[in-house]
């Protein structure tokens, strides 16, 4: 069964920071991989998607890469701002069984 | 807008009691989702219903029930027999690419 793991568990970092938050999974037959933001008591909001074909995607100030030989992914995020506190997620899709595999997430704390 | 609704937002249950979770999308997908979220944890599966009138159990589905008589909703009963109720429950749906899981904002339940 595909494990999804995050690390950290907790980021706090001064606000202009760059950062990267981390994401592994156990099996590369995946069909794509999300990066969620969760803020307190809310539902996900999807940032990015990378395809199982794609290296990498890019939004604003958030990079998202994928090496899946290395079952592994990166959120970086430039300039890290306030408004940038939030849970993140990352989730793996498996077509068979129509299944989401999540992580537990990193909470990220940027202080003013 | 396009969107998946859930509601009560909040919802007190007494011990013995049933309750039931409502969810309803108008994105016209075939796939819809409920997990359960405990604090400092991450999305765990009760279950599945990837068309109409069918409906499939996750990793935790003891103690819940579903039903899923149209494709814009899919009510999640957490029934007495769940000893631990207690927690943020979360419906999503995905188109039928399977590229993009859309959340909905959650519903707290807290047993009193």
């Amino acid at each position: 069964k595909q494990e999804v793991t995050q690390i950290p568990a907790a980021l706090s970092v001064p606000e202009g920071e760059n950062l990267v938050l981390n994401c592994s999974f156990t099996d590369s037959a995946i069909y794509n991989l999300q990066w969620f933001r969760q803020d307190p008591g809310k539902g996900l909001t999807s940032l990015l998607l990378i395809q199982s074909s794609q290296r990498e995607q890019t939004s604003g100030r958030l990079n998202a890469s994928l090496d899946k030989s290395s079952g592994r992914s990166t959120l970086y995020i430039a300039a890290s701002q306030p408004g940038d506190s939030a849970t993140y997620l990352c989730a793996v899709y498996e077509p068979a069984g129509n299944q989401f595999y999540f992580g537990t997430g990193t909470s990220l704390t940027v202080i003013p | 807008d396009g969107g998946i609704t859930q509601s009560p937002k909040y919802l007190f249950r007494k011990e013995g009691q049933n309750v039931t979770l409502s969810c309803e999308q108008n994105l016209n997908h075939d796939a819809m989702y409920w997990y359960r979220q405990d604090p400092g944890q991450g999305l765990r599966l009760i279950y599945y219903s990837q068309i109409v009138n069918d409906f499939q159990k996750g990793d935790i589905a003891e103690g819940y029930s579903v039903s899923r008589e149209k494709k814009e909703s899919f009510p999640l009963t957490v029934t007495s027999a769940q000893k631990n109720p207690t927690a943020f429950y979360l419906c999503a749906s995905i188109e039928s690419s399977g590229n993009t899981i859309y959340f909905g904002e959650g519903s707290w339940l807290t047993v009193v």
